[in-house]
């Protein structure tokens, strides 16, 4: 039978261009959500986060936009490069549950020189 | 200064064996978080404490599962009679508070069991 979970959605850009990365999260009482990079071998790398009561937000190259009335954030990147191949997890936490990180499945960023 | 420490980074064992698993935090943080990766999969939440107690256990999968931290710094990870399907990536992280705040991960315990 089919293996669910091996098969993450994957996303292919070429080098300079920008890449957007979308997430649908669960909870609606979610109050504070994270980006994360995760590269093979090592552990989920923080990028950017957002609360809820921001529907944008940006740093370096990436900005962070959040819809609650769809429960949708996404990732863009500008200007992507190589290093930044690897899988993009969204984490929400729930209000008033201690900063406990509820995953997303995770895209794969492919980026092609 | 040093980030968050996982050790060993690799472990194989036998089934039915125990284990345990490592995890020093960044110094200074009080919330330590314990979560599992599978193979193509996002973490999942395991367990967490605030100083020494377990503030949330909810995710431990089964009673074979437990997670000490006796002076609020290391914490220990620890499997009783380990299955092939504990095998995944044991994740630890820590951070300076609950509350909306960075937590910063380690890079992981690979634990197979064969």
């Amino acid at each position: 039978g089919e293996s669910v979970g091996l098969h993450l959605p994957t996303l292919s850009v070429q080098e300079g261009d920008n890449s957007i990365i979308n997430c649908a999260y669960s909870n609606s009482a979610s109050d504070y959500f994270i980006w994360y990079k995760q590269e093979s071998g090592k552990g989920p790398q923080f990028i950017i986060d957002i609360r809820s009561n921001m529907d944008k937000r940006q740093g370096q190259r990436v900005t962070v936009l959040l819809n609650k009335t769809v429960k949708h954030l996404s990732l863009q990147i500008a200007a992507t490069q190589p290093g930044d191949s690897a899988v993009y997890f969204c984490a929400e936490t729930p209000y008033n549950q201690g900063g406990k990180l509820i995953f997303g499945q995770g895209t794969e960023l492919s980026v092609k020189p | 200064g040093a980030g968050v420490s996982q050790t060993p980074s690799n472990k194989v064992t036998e089934k039915g064996k125990y284990v345990e698993l490592r995890c020093d935090p960044i110094s200074g943080h009080t919330a330590l978080y314990w979560y599992r990766q599978s193979l193509g999969q996002g973490p999942e939440f395991l367990i967490y404490f605030q100083g020494t107690g377990a503030a949330d256990d909810s995710g431990l999968p089964n009673d074979r599962f437990f997670a000490v931290r006796p002076e609020g710094s290391v914490s220990t990870l620890k499997i009783q009679r380990t299955e092939r399907g504990d095998s995944a990536v044991y994740l630890c992280a820590s951070s300076f508070g609950t509350s909306n705040t960075e937590a910063f991960f380690g890079q992981g315990t690979r634990l197979t069991v064969v």
